[in-house]
């Protein structure tokens, strides 16, 4: 089954300890991003990767990091984590030409 | 900046009737809009695109009208079911995103199916 797996689905956690949301697909896409999803403000692109070893900024980065090591895989890493942080986080994939984007269940994470 | 927007944060409708979910998008120049539907604890899903060469473009049960002279777009859903009940997303391509495609998405109307 086509899907892209995102975990953990649920994280509470505290400031500054670091954490990394994992994302994988196994649709052989070469695209790959990341969001967040906020109440009165939609889903923002936090980082998005075109393919292997090619990463960019997306909307809102700050306090983020991501890589692309291998092509299935994009992890979101929170390197010091802050309440405001705070949010429902989503991958997704897509072939590089466009297209459907195939999203991820989504991870909830809290920062106290 | 860009934005996309949808009219109404929630639209309550009978279980049978039709429903129309709008959108309005400030970019005149894009070229490529999608709707996604959010249910409860998962994540968007696509629905279906229109290019801005079509006016209209139906799937199953939903049709997407595409007015580019007021820059808007509607999502009808024929009669609406009680799996229809989700959040609605239209989202558009910035003209000139090349091959990134970046999506900038509205925020959403929540769809409730009355039984």
């Amino acid at each position: 089954e086509a899907q892209v797996t995102q975990n953990p689905r649920y994280l509470i956690t505290v400031t500054g300890k670091k954490l990394t949301v994992t994302c994988s697909q196994n649709m052989n896409h070469e695209y790959m991003s990341w969001y967040r999803q906020d109440p009165g403000l939609g889903l923002r692109q936090i980082y998005y990767s075109m393919n292997v070893e090619v990463t960019d900024k997306g909307d809102v980065p700050e306090g983020y990091k991501v890589s692309r090591k291998e092509k299935r895989n994009f992890p979101l890493i929170l390197e010091s984590p802050s309440p405001n942080q705070t949010s429902l986080y989503f991958c997704a994939s897509r072939k590089q030409g466009g297209g459907e984007l195939f999203f991820g269940e989504g991870s909830r994470l809290t920062v106290l | 900046g860009e934005s996309v927007g949808l009219h109404l944060p929630t639209l309550s409708v009978q279980e049978g009737d039709n429903s129309i979910i709008n959108c309005a998008y400030s970019n005149s120049a894009s070229d490529y809009f999608i709707w996604y539907k959010q249910e409860s604890g998962k994540g968007p899903q696509f629905i279906i695109d229109i290019r801005s060469n079509m006016d209209k473009r139906q799937g199953q049960r939903v049709t997407v009208l595409l007015n580019k002279t007021v820059k808007h777009l509607s999502l009808q859903i024929a009669a609406t079911q009680p799996g229809d009940s989700a959040v609605y997303f239209c989202a558009e391509i910035l003209p000139g995103s090349g091959n990134t495609g970046k999506l900038i998405f509205g925020q959403g109307t929540t769809l409730q199916v009355k039984p």
